[in-house]
């Protein structure tokens, strides 16, 4: 069954500190993997792609990982700020070639507060 | 601001009630994606249209939805006889046709409350 978990459900963290969030997957044959930004309220905005051949990809204080063999991806995020209070949602595509349908599988979601 | 709006923004409707949600996606888009998201859940797929075509529906939709993309521009999402299980926020998006690699662009929803 294609599934996408996310952890932990939900993190505090001082502003100014790091973090990471962690998402495991069973989607296959993968297509590609995203990191969404939500905010409370508001429809997800995309902070990154990968695709099987990348394991690293940066968007400003974002970085993703990638581990296609234990089918990980990481979201680390640098000097955290008051606005990237959100949730974090990892969505993963599998490959329609293969698949003939439509596949991306959302995961639940991390929610991050960054208290100042 | 992605491009894609949603109409209208918030939505509360007593149960039995019929409520019609549209979405506008980016002009140069073909895809256009419903989805339905509870609190402190991820988006649920729910149905996708190629152009006017609906070329897939979720298990989740039951007979009770409908949703239509006349001319390939626009959609419209309509719930009947809505039940209060149907509160959630209900998101479009809208993406180029090569699915899988292009972004969908999400709008920013129409939260519905039945009471």
């Amino acid at each position: 069954k294609n599934q996408v978990e996310q952890s932990p459900q939900s993190l505090i963290i001082l502003e100014g500190k790091n973090c990471t969030l962690q998402c495991n997957y069973t989607v296959s044959p993968f297509s590609n993997l995203r990191w969404y930004k939500q905010d409370t309220g508001r429809g997800p905005v995309s902070l990154t792609i990968m695709t099987f051949s990348e394991n690293t990809k940066s968007n400003g204080r974002y970085t993703a990982t990638l581990d296609a063999d234990t089918k990980q991806s990481s979201l680390h995020i640098t000097a955290s700020q008051l606005s990237d209070s959100a949730s974090y949602i990892c969505v993963v595509s599998a490959d329609p070639s293969t698949s003939g349908t439509y596949k991306y599988i959302f995961g639940t979601g991390t929610r991050l507060k960054v208290l100042a | 601001d992605t491009g894609v709006s949603q109409d209208p923004r918030h939505k509360i409707t007593k149960r039995g009630q019929n409520v019609t949600f549209r979405c506008d996606p980016i002009s140069e888009h073909n895809r256009l994606y419903w989805y339905r998201q509870t609190l402190g859940q991820g988006p649920e797929f729910l149905t996708y249209f190629q152009n006017e075509a609906q070329l897939e529906k979720s298990r989740l939709l039951s007979d009770r939805f409908s949703a239509e993309r006349p001319k390939g521009s626009f959609s419209t999402l309509e719930i009947q006889r809505t039940e209060q299980g149907d509160s959630a926020m209900y998101l479009c998006a809208s993406s180029l046709s090569d699915f899988g690699y292009n972004e969908q662009f999400f709008g920013p929803g129409t939260r519905l409350t039945v009471l």
